[in-house]
């Protein structure tokens, strides 16, 4: 069965300083990899995917992610991170074959301090 | 982007009454919408696909008479609590998907939150 596993339940950094929440999948095939933002109250907004192509993935609000296969992560990251990105994120996958069914991590709560 | 609403976004009820939640895909159509509930800090779990014409997919462990879902039109997905208890109360998230997104892509509803007295 599939997984996805986000390790850190919080992330706390300093306005400023670069941010990386991290996201490990365990999937047959290649999978389709997302991250998403919730803030309290809220749906989740998407962030970003990888389908296929460039490993490195550029999406919104200044955040990227990558993909490494041979460790099966797609960690998100963004250079500078800005209290406005205080929020719950989450990591989730589709399996080729799951016919659009995601799969979500635990989720990681990010922090940015003044 | 797409745009997905869901109504109400807050609902109060008391123990054995029914609530009905509306998922709408505003400017695309969905064959597909999917159902999720969320805990106080945990993550989305799918309780159910909705397909347009057809009878929903439920996932193990969630019961289809409990929570009825009706897929009605390519823009309109409801999800009804049946019976409503205290244990249901909960974050309920839909979600559309678009065919033509390229990738699989989802588009989630801002949520209902259910208190159930």
């Amino acid at each position: 069965a599939q997984s996805v596993a986000q390790p850190e339940d919080q992330v706390n950094v300093a306005e400023g300083n670069p941010l990386t929440v991290k996201c490990t999948y365990s999937v047959s095939g290649n999978p389709y990899l997302f991250w998403y933002v919730q803030y309290p109250n809220r749906g989740l907004q998407f962030l970003l995917k990888y389908i296929t192509g460039d490993n490195l993935v550029k999406g919104s609000y200044g955040f990227e992610a990558e993909f490494n296969k041979s460790q099966t992560s797609f960690h998100l990251k963004k250079p500078s991170a800005l209290v406005s990105d205080s929020a719950l994120y989450f990591c989730a996958v589709i399996p080729k074959a799951a016919g659009n069914k995601l799969t979500f991590g635990g989720g990681t709560r990010v922090l940015v301090k003044p | 982007g797409a745009v997905v609403s869901q109504h109400p976004s807050r609902v109060i009820c008391k123990s054995g009454t029914s609530v009905k939640i509306e998922c709408r895909s505003l400017d695309f159509q969905a064959t597909t919408m999917f159902w999720y509930r969320q805990f106080p800090k945990q993550s989305l779990m799918l309780m159910a696909t909705s397909n347009e014409g057809s009878k929903a997919t439920y996932e193990q462990g969630v019961e289809k008479d409990k929570f009825l879902i009706n897929h009605a039109s390519l823009t309109l997905s409801t999800l009804t609590v049946t019976s409503a208890h205290p244990e249901d109360s909960s974050f309920y998230i839909c979600s559309a998907y678009e065919a033509s997104g390229g990738g699989s892509e989802q588009f989630f509803g801002p949520g209902t939150r259910l208190t159930v007295l």
